[in-house]
């Protein structure tokens, strides 16, 4: 199993652009979540979904936006970037009905918005 | 609400020592679950150990053990003979049984530990 996938590693935008981070998971998982990491924050859930169709805001929302069409995947949307969005991202996902519902995390997607 | 405090942004501690890494939780939630997770320099993040709210016993993994104290609502992180290799970003997080919300977790601002030869 890969796990977690995450795509880019890394991307610089400028303000305004849009982008889709990708995240994938092969392990049958029906929760995924994104977070994003500052410097002294810890992480903070933009968006969140319990399964295919259904998803949820989180803490951040704002300037995000999450569709989730597949078990499989759950690609973050950014509308138009602002500086305010530099950040490492991380997917995450966990499986219902397992015993501490633990949180697989992605390597992450560093993108700095100039 | 539900709330992480890490009241230690760093911490010290030398080889073959033991450390203990503070975690106060805040739910109103009887059924929750609490993890302390490991992020390294190379920024993925790992996961040590977990802790259920109706658990007896507290957790223990190999050298991490969590002291779980549950009427002062504290999961505090105890790492024995600390190795180099344990230098990193530790964070606590809670996730709160209840409905849609059991897919996601609250963080913690994290604890940057340095083990010192």
């Amino acid at each position: 199993n890969a796990g977690v996938t995450q795509t880019p590693k890394f991307q610089v935008l400028k303000t305004g652009q849009s982008m889709t981070l990708q995240c994938a998971q092969d392990m049958n998982h029906e929760y995924m979540s994104w977070y994003r990491q500052d410097p002294g924050m810890g992480l903070r859930l933009i968006h969140y979904s319990v399964g295919a169709g259904i998803t949820d805001q989180g803490e951040v929302p704002n300037g995000y936006n999450v569709s989730r069409s597949t078990t499989e995947d759950f690609p973050l949307r950014l509308l138009s970037a602002a500086p305010s969005q530099t950040s490492v991202y991380f997917c995450a996902s966990s499986h219902r009905g397992s015993y501490s519902y633990e949180q697989y995390f992605g390597p992450g997607t560093r993108l700095t918005v100039t | 609400a539900q709330k992480i405090t890490q009241t230690q942004p760093g911490m010290f501690v030398q080889e073959k020592e033991a450390v203990t890494l503070d975690c106060t939780y805040d739910t109103s939630d009887p059924s929750y679950g609490l993890f302390w997770y490991k992020q390294p320099s190379s920024g993925e993040m790992i996961f040590l150990i977990y802790q259920g709210s109706y658990d007896q016993q507290n957790a223990t993994e190999g050298r991490y053990s969590l002291n779980f104290q549950k009427a002062r609502k504290s999961a505090n992180l105890v790492i024995s003979a600390s190795q180099l290799g344990d230098s990193a970003m530790y964070f606590c997080a809670m996730r709160v049984d209840r409905g849609s919300t059991l897919g996601r977790l609250y963080f913690g601002r994290g604890t940057q530990l340095t083990v010192w030869p």
